[in-house]
């Protein structure tokens, strides 16, 4: 069955740019977290949705991100006036279920976009 | 401050033999341990898990083992094929979280035939 896909793999913004990044959960997840990946470093979480609630969106790093599920299912991360530190692969993971123990549920990544902000 | 941390940025071994990975962390509210699997361009994926209550789990060729007081764990890879080649993330959920996970910076293992 088809995976979490995210699109584009690849944008270069210019500084200033708005850009927004798509991402297609696996059908059905209930869950959907954004991840920010810098070079040489671990995922770092940005927001997560149960469905189309936002319920924790604390890992945003300035009011520039705005992350959305509106129908429960696709989601995009919207960055508006892109920086040069924003430059990073963003992914997306979705998860089956929710609640207090979704941590212990398999998170699916997708492949993730590279943004390279110029 | 790091919660999660792999502090080998890389790892080479002979095929046939033992991959051991480790990862330290600092929260005592993180009750569930997993580890992913990246391939270059490629999102992480799923591993192994363990939740806090046990001290190991194996799956296949694939061993997690978490010593609590120490708020250490480790992964076993045996034997090593040229194909775990990779880069592996330790990862942690909290108690009481979204299920958010808190990565490590990854240990890029290398399995030379």
């Amino acid at each position: 069955g088809a995976g979490v896909s995210q699109s584009p793999r690849y944008k270069v913004a210019k500084r200033g740019q708005d850009v927004a990044l798509r991402c297609d959960p696996i059908s059905g997840h209930v869950s959907l977290f954004w991840y920010q990946q810098a070079l040489g470093q671990g995922p770092e979480f940005l927001t997560y949705f149960q469905n189309e609630a936002q319920l924790d969106k604390s890992g945003l790093p300035s009011d520039r991100f705005f992350a959305e599920r509106p129908e429960g299912s696709v989601s995009t991360l919207k960055i508006q006036r892109t920086q040069q530190e924003d430059s990073a692969v963003y992914l997306c993971a979705s998860s089956l279920r929710a609640g207090l123990r979704t941590g212990q549920y398999e998170q699916y990544f997708g492949p993730g976009t590279r943004l390279t902000v110029t | 401050d790091q919660q999660v941390k792999q502090n080998s940025p890389s790892l080479s071994v002979q095929e046939g033999r033992i991959s051991i990975l480790n990862c330290d962390y600092t929260n005592s509210m993180f009750d569930y341990f997993l580890w992913y699997k990246k391939y270059p361009a490629e999102g992480p994926t799923f591993l192994i898990s363990i939740s806090s209550i046990k001290d190991k789990n194996e799956d296949g060729r694939f061993t997690v083992f978490l010593n609590k007081s120490a708020k250490h764990l480790s992964l076993h890879i045996v034997p090593s094929q040229p194909g775990d080649s990779a880069v592996y993330f330790c990862a942690a959920s909290a108690r009481g979280s979204q299920g958010n996970l808190i990565f490590g910076k990854g240990t890029k293992l290398s399995v030379k035939p």
